[in-house]
C-alpha cells in the first residue's frame, strides 16, 4: 500500500490564487519530499523537508510538516498557468542497504488563465 | 548534464512479444529505480538497485518481469511475454544518495501492449 496519500485528488484555481494540497503518511519518516509531474513527463523534485523541520520555503512554494499528525502540506502562492501539473508527496522507507521511495496518488492541479 | 535517459520513448507491441526498456542513469549516481505508472494504480516501485545490486524487487508483479544492471551506467527492464495489462508508463530514476533523498527521473517509456 502507498505510504503517502494526497488530498484533494484534483484542484482547479484561477491564475494568481494560492493552491494548497495535503499529504498524509503512515509510518515514521526522516524526510518527506514533494515532486511535480507535467503531462507526459517524468517527475521533478521540488522540495524536501526533514522530520526535525516544521516549515520550508522555496520560491513560491511553502511546505509544512506535522509529524504528530503524520501530515504535510504544499502551498503554491500566486499560481501561474505553468503550475498546471500533478503534485506528489513521497516518503523514503529507510533500509541499511538502500532506501525505498514511495509516492502517493497525487493531486492534479489546473491553473486557469 | 544529460539527465536520466530512457529508451525507447514509446513502444507498441503485440501480446506475447518480449519488451526491453533501457535506462542510463546520471553519471555518479549510485542508486537506480524502476517505477510503473498507471491511472488505476498510480506510481508503483518495481525494483531498485544500489551500486548495481538489486536491493528490493518485491514490486515486480510477476516472473515475466526481470531487471538487470550490468554496470553503473546501464539498466534494463524486460517483460517476457508481454500482456495488455502491462500497458503503462515506465520510469527510471537515479539518485546520488541511495534514494533516501532527491530522485532524478527520466522522461519515461510509454508502453502499449495490444
Amino acid at each position: 500500500s502507498q505510504q503517502g496519500e494526497e488530498d484533494p485528488q484534483a484542484l482547479s484555481i484561477q491564475e494568481g490564487e494560492n493552491a494548497t494540497m495535503n499529504c498524509s503518511y503512515k509510518t515514521s519518516i526522516n524526510n518527506l519530499q514533494w515532486y511535480r509531474q507535467n503531462s507526459g513527463r517524468g517527475l521533478v523534485h521540488l522540495i524536501l523537508i526533514r522530520s526535525n523541520e516544521r516549515e520550508k520555503h522555496s520560491g513560491r512554494l511553502r511546505v509544512t510538516l506535522d509529524t504528530s499528525k503524520k501530515s504535510s502540506s504544499l502551498l503554491i502562492t500566486a499560481s501561474r498557468a505553468a503550475d498546471t501539473a500533478s503534485y506528489f508527496c513521497a516518503t523514503p522507507l529507510i533500509k541499511a542497504a538502500g532506501n525505498k521511495l514511495t509516492f502517493g496518488g497525487g493531486t492534479r492541479v489546473l491553473v486557469k488563465p | 548534464d544529460a539527465g536520466v535517459i530512457q529508451s525507447p520513448r514509446h513502444e507498441v507491441t503485440e501480446m506475447g512479444q518480449e519488451v526491453t526498456l533501457r535506462c542510463k542513469p546520471i553519471s555518479g549516481h549510485n542508486s537506480l529505480f524502476w517505477y510503473r505508472q498507471t491511472m488505476m494504480r498510480g506510481l508503483e516501485l518495481l525494483i531498485y538497485f544500489n551500486n548495481n545490486v538489486p536491493i528490493d524487487d518485491s514490486g515486480m508483479p510477476e516472473d515475466r518481469f526481470s531487471a538487470k544492471m550490468p554496470n553503473a551506467s546501464f539498466s534494463t527492464l524486460k517483460i517476457q511475454p508481454s500482456e495488455p495489462r502491462d500497458s503503462a508508463v515506465y520510469f527510471c530514476a537515479s539518485s546520488p544518495t541511495g534514494g533516501g533523498e532527491k530522485l532524478f527521473f527520466g522522461s519515461g517509456t510509454q508502453l502499449s501492449v495490444l
